[in-house]
């Protein structure tokens, strides 16, 4: 499988500010996908990563508050902006293998805490 | 909007027992339905998956069946181990459609396996 990293691991932030979170893999991937995983929840997905064009965001995640980009088949980014407490939470992006029948692999996520 | 139950929520087993955890969807175009496996802060790993036109897949002691009618799916394994220990999410998925292959996921069940 592909090998993801992600940057930040983990940060402490203040109300208020924003955080941009990166993702590498080490291969050409079709999909990358940005999921949120609340405090001893299940995974919820913010929005697919389209390269060279706009995110496609899931309900009650909008492009302002969590923008997103994909300048290549291998690197996104996804900033939590203008943060609260409420963001507190692990950011996981993961990718497509379609070369693999849709399997998908995630990152080792970013556990953002938010003051 | 698609979604995807789970049951049981939390699960104990004696060392050596078997462990079913069932997994419901809403959708009648979902065609891919991976289950992974989380341990405590690591990122979800992807332990088995079954596609629409397989009922059945068994990889060890792991195993997964599909009912597309009932639009239910089920995952098996036996001779449970403490390190089997873990959260296991099930989902689902459209696949290679314009949705990308985007992943709903179960709410999670918590596994325990004692010695």
């Amino acid at each position: 499988s592909a090998v993801i990293s992600q940057k930040p691991s983990r940060d402490i932030c203040q109300r208020g500010t924003s955080l941009t979170i990166q993702c590498q893999v080490d291969s050409q991937v079709t999909m990358m996908f940005w999921y949120r995983q609340q405090p001893g929840q299940s995974l919820t997905l913010i929005a697919t990563a389209n390269q060279g064009s706009e995110a496609t965001y899931e309900s009650g995640f909008v492009i302002d508050k969590f923008p997103i980009s994909r300048p290549n088949l291998t690197f996104s980014t996804l900033t939590v902006s203008n943060m609260s407490p409420e963001d507190s939470s692990i950011y996981l992006c993961s990718v497509g293998m379609w070369e693999r029948g849709n399997e998908q692999f995630f990152g080792p996520g970013t556990r953002l805490t938010v003051l | 909007g698609e979604n995807v139950e789970q049951h049981p929520s939390t699960l104990s087993v004696q060392e050596g027992d078997s462990a079913v955890i069932k997994c419901t969807y809403s959708d009648s175009a979902s065609n891919y339905f991976p289950w992974y496996k989380q341990e405590l802060g690591k990122r979800p790993q992807l332990i088995i998956d079954i596609r629409s036109n397989v009922g059945e897949k068994k990889d060890q002691r792991i195993a997964v069946t599909l009912n597309k009618t009932a639009k239910h799916f089920s995952l098996h394994i036996t001779e449970t181990q403490p390190e089997d220990s873990a959260v296991y999410f099930c989902a689902a998925s459209r696949g290679l459609d314009k949705q990308g292959g985007k992943l709903i996921f179960g709410q999670g069940t918590e596994l325990s396996v004692k010695p």
